[in-house]
């Protein structure tokens, strides 16, 4: 069975400082990793994925993952966050011939002025 | 274009009441999913369709939970005997063709609570 652990369930941060949002997953089987983001009162939006090739993944509002296999992590990242990225951060998985998504318990990130 | 769309956006009931959730996904999408939030959870899979059939339901908890796309396109999750446990946010996603690989767009969310 994966399972996904998220280890920060909030992460207070200031503006234009750098955040990592923690991810580790666990399965048997070859992978799919996605964060999805919730904003502030919307629905679950995608954010980035891996699912083959360059373990360096990034997003167009300047997030960044990496899938580190040995470690089983997909840890999120951004070298300076805005206020706007407040929101709530969720890790996913999901395998071949499977298609659900196994989420984490979510990450709040909450930046301050 | 409009994504994907859920009603009602709350709903208070009672234990032991009967419930109807109502998805309608992204026009053309074959590959429709539920899953449950609960506070302080992520979302949790309930059950997949492709097309008209439930491909894979492995994720209703009980025989209380049910689920239909008849016509391929609007879901319905159906709950029985409604529990205080069954309070939760329930969500509703499509993707363009299934594949564990695929995005799948989240709707708003119906938000539960059994009194």
């Amino acid at each position: 069975a994966q399972s996904v652990t998220q280890l920060d369930s909030q992460v207070p941060v200031f503006e234009e400082a750098p955040v990592e949002l923690r991810c580790n997953y666990s399965s048997s089987v070859s992978v799919y990793l996605f964060w999805y983001v919730q904003y502030p009162n919307q629905g679950l939006q995608l954010l980035l994925k891996y699912l083959s090739g360059s373990t360096l993944v990034e997003s167009i509002n300047g997030f960044e993952a990496e899938f580190n296999k040995s470690q089983t992590s997909f840890h999120l990242r951004k070298p300076s966050v805005h206020i706007s990225d407040t929101a709530e951060y969720f890790c996913a998985v999901s395998s071949r011939g499977s298609e659900k998504l196994v989420f984490g318990k979510g990450t709040k990130l909450t930046v301050n002025p | 274009g409009a994504g994907v769309s859920q009603t009602p956006s709350n709903k208070v009931t009672e234990k032991g009441k009967y419930v109807e959730l109502r998805c309608d996904p992204i026009s053309g999408h074959t590959a429709l999913y539920w899953y449950r939030q609960s506070l302080g959870q992520g979302p949790e899979f309930l059950i997949y369709f492709q097309g008209t059939g439930a491909a894979d339901d492995s994720g209703l908890p009980n025989d209380r939970f049910f689920a239909v796309r008849p016509e391929g396109s609007v879901s319905t999750l159906k709950i029985q005997r409604t529990e205080r446990g069954d309070s939760a946010v329930y969500l509703c996603a499509s993707s363009e063709a299934g594949g564990s690989y695929n995005e799948q767009f989240f709707g708003p969310g119906t938000r539960l609570t059994v009194l």
